[in-house]
């Protein structure tokens, strides 16, 4: 079975850094871009950070970009989500997402972890 | 960026009723369109993949239809179980935007 499971939420000061990690089973992780998403309370879904299959290859959000790094480890079947300099703002619960394509910029994502909430406050 | 609006935000509907949601992107995406559902406390599921395919799974009263800047999802019968939000998304550019949501309620 195709799983994901996230880990590593929990309440941060403003400031403050937290580490995310998404663990995959069920297929094989190193093929796959893998992505994160979050959802603040409420609110609709936003894309955050992707990887390549081999971590050579990323993305950030605006947001995030200087403040969020997305890495991963394919021999433990784990991608991470390092948070840094963390703002009331980035309180959400964060997805991760394998994508799958079905063609060039034609990807989406099949599999969702259940979500880890952040909390970003004093 | 590309903005995906979604309409209606919020629908009424009944058991049995055909329902349509739009997405409509601010630039053409091509049918790089997908179509999720999501309920309470629980992490979106994909419905629809680049516009109108059917993920393994899903009910074939699920429907999606569209390229370029305009997409629909149909549900054509609906269930109880399909009372959720509805997101699309666009995976054509960086950063892979969402739509607001649509909410489906009885």
């Amino acid at each position: 079975e195709v799983q994901l499971v996230e880990s590593g939420g929990g309440l941060v000061q403003p400031g403050g850094s937290l580490r995310l990690s998404c663990a995959a089973s069920g297929f094989t992780f190193s093929s796959y871009w893998m992505h994160w998403v979050r959802q603040a309370p409420g609110k609709g879904l936003v894309w955050v950070s992707r990887i390549n299959g081999d971590g050579s290859d990323t993305s950030y959000a605006d947001s995030v970009k200087g403040r969020f790094t997305i890495s991963r480890d394919n021999a433990k079947n784990t991608l991470y989500l390092q948070m840094n300099s963390l703002r009331a703002e980035d309180t959400a619960i964060y997805y991760c997402a394998r994508a799958s394509t079905a063609g060039a910029s034609r990807y989406y994502f099949d599999c969702w972890g259940q979500g880890t909430l952040v909390t970003v406050s004093s | 960026d590309i903005q995906m609006t979604q309409s209606p935000s919020s629908l009424s509907a009944s058991v049995g009723d055909r329902i349509t949601i739009t997405c409509r992107a601010s630039q053409s995406i091509s049918s790089s369109l997908n179509w999720f559902q999501q309920k309470p406390g629980k992490a979106p599921k994909l419905l629809i993949y680049v516009a109108s395919s059917l993920q393994s799974g899903v009910p074939s009263r699920f429907s999606g239809s569209g390229s370029g800047t305009d997409f629909t999802l149909t549900i054509s019968s609906l269930q109880p179980e399909d009372f959720a939000t509805y997101h699309c998304q666009q995976s054509y550019s960086l950063p892979h935007t969402f739509g607001q949501g649509t909410k489906l309620e009885i």
